[in-house]
């Protein structure tokens, strides 16, 4: 089975600008969550979706949106990007919603490490 | 808000040393997760512990669960070259399944 996929996988931004970042899931999981990860620290939770629908949102601003489309791939967008932007994005793909049993086992990519100058 | 603290944050030692590494919280957690995590890779799942005071052994690595479920431990014996990597700790959000909140990380290198 194929693992989750993200793309691309370095990035440069100036600030301002807007940025799409993608992600497809593990076969057989309809739940996906983005993390961003500043150097140095722990992944911060983003969002989630599942059937398409944001189910769960961390602490972060509106510029922060999200996408998932019906073959369970997911879209980040950041618009107006900031310095303080600047980290590895991070997708994790699970399977069901969350709370039930099995959810709780989370498959991440590799990441997508933006730079926003 | 629920937070994971870990320590400590940075930890060099010589191959064959053992180490244990600490996940602490004022909040109760149904469950926590270790994981670890190489350059250009995105954290792989290690262990889940979900009953206070449980214990589980992945080969050298012994993980535990306190009795309140407000922290844990990772214990790593004898460790190797290849056990390098950033160690996190996460627990669910109020409970919420698989939207997890991390740690800080433990930054471990292990030298030949």
């Amino acid at each position: 089975e194929t693992g989750v996929t993200q793309s691309p996988t370095h990035l440069i931004k100036t600030r301002g600008q807007q940025v799409t970042l993608r992600c497809s899931s593990q076969s057989g999981h309809n739940t996906v969550s983005w993390y961003q990860q500043a150097l140095g620290q722990g992944p911060q939770f983003i969002f989630q979706y599942y059937r398409e629908e944001e189910n769960g949102r961390g602490n972060f601003p509106p510029r922060f949106s999200g996408l998932q489309f019906p073959n369970y791939s997911s879209e980040l967008n950041v618009n107006a990007l900031e310095l303080d932007d600047s980290a590895l994005y991070l997708c994790a793909s699970s399977s069901g919603r969350t709370g039930r049993a099995g959810a709780n086992v989370l498959t991440f990519g590799a990441g997508s490490r933006l730079t926003v100058l | 808000t629920q937070l994971l603290e870990q320590s400590p944050q940075f930890l060099s030692i010589q191959e064959g040393e053992n180490l244990t590494v600490y996940c602490n919280s004022s909040s109760v957690f149904s469950s926590l997760q270790w994981y670890r995590q190489e350059p250009g890779e995105g954290p792989v799942l290690l262990v889940t512990v979900v009953t206070g005071g449980e214990v589980k052994k992945l080969k050298r690595l012994t993980f535990q669960f306190g009795d309140a479920r407000k922290d844990s431990s990772l214990h790593i014996t004898a460790a190797q070259p290849g056990d390098t990597g950033l160690y996190l700790c996460a627990g669910p959000f109020y409970n919420a399944g698989n939207m997890l909140t991390f740690g800080g990380g433990t930054r471990l290198m292990v030298k030949p």
